[in-house]
């Protein structure tokens, strides 16, 4: 089993529609969590910070983990043609000097 | 922008050459590190930096060495390129503050005929 599990998608939704995106992952150690967001033939930026457990809202974008369940989520609301990208969820122990453990990504299309 | 560059930014190479990528950063941030991209695979650590002269291995790293004379420069050498290190590669560093988290370059893209 990986350490992070990611549905790959594709994943395509119509303008306005609420997306939601997941991660699952094995490893209780892990308590800082993330998604990146990447443009084709672009490198991956950072969309959401969330330590622990809890939500986190940052404009159209709310992070959630739920570290009793082992799962973390990215809901994106009211989706524009612009979020189509793919969407990772990555994962550390520690701070952020340690190394990542990445989702595979899932990949979104927003249709208008 | 988190003032990272990658360079070439595409290569093409034949399997048994030697292959150098450079990550230059601006802002003298210590941890350095480097993943390579594949279809079905994700993102995946090669190698990283947590200083000058400084390096452990990740999860990928058999066929990839790396060295860090200067904190802004991190480079990744293939010492004999094979077809299965055909990949996108990414730069990260790791940037200490709000977020406590790492940025990324924009990638090389090698092709290893």
């Amino acid at each position: 089993q990986k350490e992070v599990e990611q549905d790959p998608g594709p994943l395509s939704v119509p303008e306005g529609a609420i997306v939601s995106l997941n991660c699952t992952y094995s490893n209780s150690a892990f308590q800082y969590f993330m998604w990146y967001r990447q443009y084709s033939r672009k490198g991956p930026e950072l969309l959401m910070y969330t330590y622990s457990s809890g939500n986190k809202e940052d404009g159209r974008f709310t992070a959630q983990v739920d570290k009793s369940s082992k799962y973390i989520s990215l809901f994106i609301r009211d989706s524009q043609p612009s979020d189509s990208a793919t969407y990772l969820c990555a994962m550390s122990a520690n701070s952020g000097n340690t190394p990542l453990v990445f989702g595979k990504g899932t990949r979104l299309s927003v249709i208008a | 922008d988190a003032g990272i560059t990658q360079s070439p930014r595409h290569k093409v190479t034949e399997t048994g050459t030697p292959v150098t990528l450079r990550c230059h950063q601006t802002e003298n941030h210590r941890y350095m590190y480097w993943y390579r991209q594949d279809p079905g695979h994700g993102l995946r650590l090669i190698h990283y930096s947590y200083g000058v002269k400084d390096t452990d291995k990740g999860e990928v790293s058999d066929g990839y060495s790396v060295s860090r004379s200067k904190t802004e420069d991190f480079l990744l050498t293939l010492e004999s390129a094979t077809s299965s290190q055909t990949s996108v590669y990414f730069c990260a560093i790791s940037v200490q503050g709000a977020t406590d988290t790492q940025y990324f370059g924009p990638g090389t893209r090698l092709t290893v005929l």
